[in-house]
């Protein structure tokens, strides 16, 4: 099974600020990895699918890119809406994988 | 506007059972795969389940084979997931989802209902 490492776990930052979170596959896969946003007490919202495609209505600071085995989430300049719960997920054969999540924190 | 809604969460005994169910609107529900997915209190998110249109076709995370089992009826527009033998670690929020297939993920998601497994 494909093993998805997120981090990092904690990140801290500011209004302001670009911040990258990282996704590693444990094997060559292919760009089925999407990313989510969940708030305390909410269902996960869809950002980024297909490694890259901003899902319609999410703001633009939010990207998404890939390289080999690594995912990576960029927020361009954090808005305080952002401060949030992340994870990547990837989809293979039917089956579907979650990294843990990195929770970003206001500094 | 698709919308999602679970129901049938609580306290249940270890080794108990408990269905959920999961009301579709606002989309064609016939016409998507469909998921359970969990997540423990403080935890990350947990695929649980899979099922395609006609329900002839359903896929489980390892761990659960077995105890668990994924439903639906067209005619009601409602996912289903049977619960049995259940234990502590069960203990989640359990939101249903529906599948982009051309996205390999969930872009609807409902509200969850939480599953409280203790004596």
């Amino acid at each position: 099974d494909i093993q998805m490492t997120q981090s990092p776990s904690t990140l801290s930052a500011s209004v302001g600020d670009r911040v990258t979170i990282t996704c590693r596959a444990s094997q060559s896969l292919s760009s089925w990895l999407a990313w989510f946003q969940q708030k305390p007490g909410k269902a996960p919202k869809l950002l980024i699918y297909k490694a890259s495609t901003l899902e319609s209505g999410v703001p633009s600071r939010f990207s998404g890119s890939a390289s080999g085995t690594e995912f990576t989430l960029t927020i361009s300049s954090l808005q305080p809406d952002d401060f949030a719960t992340y994870y990547c997920q990837h989809y293979d054969n039917y089956l579907y994988t979650f990294g843990q999540g990195t929770k970003l924190e206001i500094k | 506007e698709a919308h999602l809604v679970e129901s049938g969460g609580g306290l249940v005994r270890p080794g108990g059972s408990l269905r959920l169910s999961c009301a579709a609107s606002g989309f064609t529900f016939s016409s998507y795969w469909t998921s359970w997915v969990r997540q423990a209190p403080g935890e990350g998110l947990e695929w649980v389940a899979n099922i395609n249109q006609d329900g002839s076709e359903k896929y489980y995370v390892d761990s659960l084979k077995g105890r668990f089992t994924i439903s639906r009826d067209n005619a009601k527009n409602s996912l289903y997931l049977q619960m049995n033998s259940l234990r502590a670690e069960d203990t989640a929020v359990y939101y249903c989802a529906r599948i982009v297939a051309a996205a390999g993920t969930w872009d609807v998601w409902g509200q969850g209902t939480t599953v409280t497994v203790s004596s």
